[in-house]
């Protein structure tokens, strides 16, 4: 079993919906919960970044952790075809910065 | 790109031949990473550093080896290129290890074994 699960989709929405992309984890030492966002071709950049469990909002993105059933979302409001790219989660415990992802959601919107 | 520069950008090589990757960075963080990523695995860590000569092994560390000589500069080298090796290649940098920011990734390798 991975660590993380993510479901690599691909997912295709049309323009304005809202985008809801999921991982599970089963490490119980991960505390650090990233979102990383990846363009063709590209490499991955960091788009949220959460500690524990809660909410975290940023402008049409939001970050959600449930440390208590091991799941992680981002949440994706009026989605923008520049929004298309494939979605990487991110977990981590406490040293280093050693991270490990999920497969990817590949995610496309559509005018 | 936070100061990352990853070369060459494209390669093609054959199989057992050496191959050397480098990751150079302006931004003088601390810790440099090495991850390759493959359809359906996501990225993996091979290696990674946490200082000046500094290195430790990651979850796919097998066929490679890694020097940190200087604060900017991390190599990877693949000693006998095998075609399992095909793969993007991205480094990656952090400032601090635990808590923080959070690692920047250069825009990655694209290795070939033939």
């Amino acid at each position: 079993q991975k660590e993380v699960e993510q479901d690599p989709g691909p997912l295709s929405v049309p323009e304005g919906a809202i985008v809801s992309l999921n991982c599970t984890y089963s490490n119980s030492a991960f505390q650090y919960f990233m979102w990383y966002r990846q363009y063709s071709r590209k490499g991955p950049e960091l788009l949220m970044y959460t500690y524990s469990s809660g909410n975290k909002e940023d402008g049409r993105f939001t970050a959600q952790v449930d440390k208590s059933s091991k799941y992680i979302s981002l949440f994706i409001r009026d989605s923008q075809p520049s929004d298309s790219a494939t979605y990487l989660c991110a977990n981590r415990g406490t040293s280093y910065g050693k991270l490990t992802f999920g497969q990817g959601t590949i995610l496309t919107v559509h005018p | 790109d936070a100061g990352i520069t990853q070369s060459p950008r494209h390669k093609v090589t054959e199989t057992g031949t050496p191959v050397t990757l480098r990751c150079h960075q302006t931004e003088n963080h601390r810790y440099m990473y090495w991850y390759r990523q493959d359809p359906g695995h996501g990225l993996r860590l091979i290696h990674y550093s946490y200082g000046v000569k500094d290195t430790d092994k990651g979850e796919v560390s097998d066929g490679y080896s890694v020097s940190r000589s200087k604060t900017e500069d991390f190599l990877l080298t693949l000693e006998s290129a095998t075609s399992s090796q095909t793969s993007v290649y991205f480094c990656a940098i952090s400032e601090s290890g635990s808590g923080g920011t959070e690692a920047f990734f250069g825009q990655g390798t694209r290795l070939t074994v033939v």
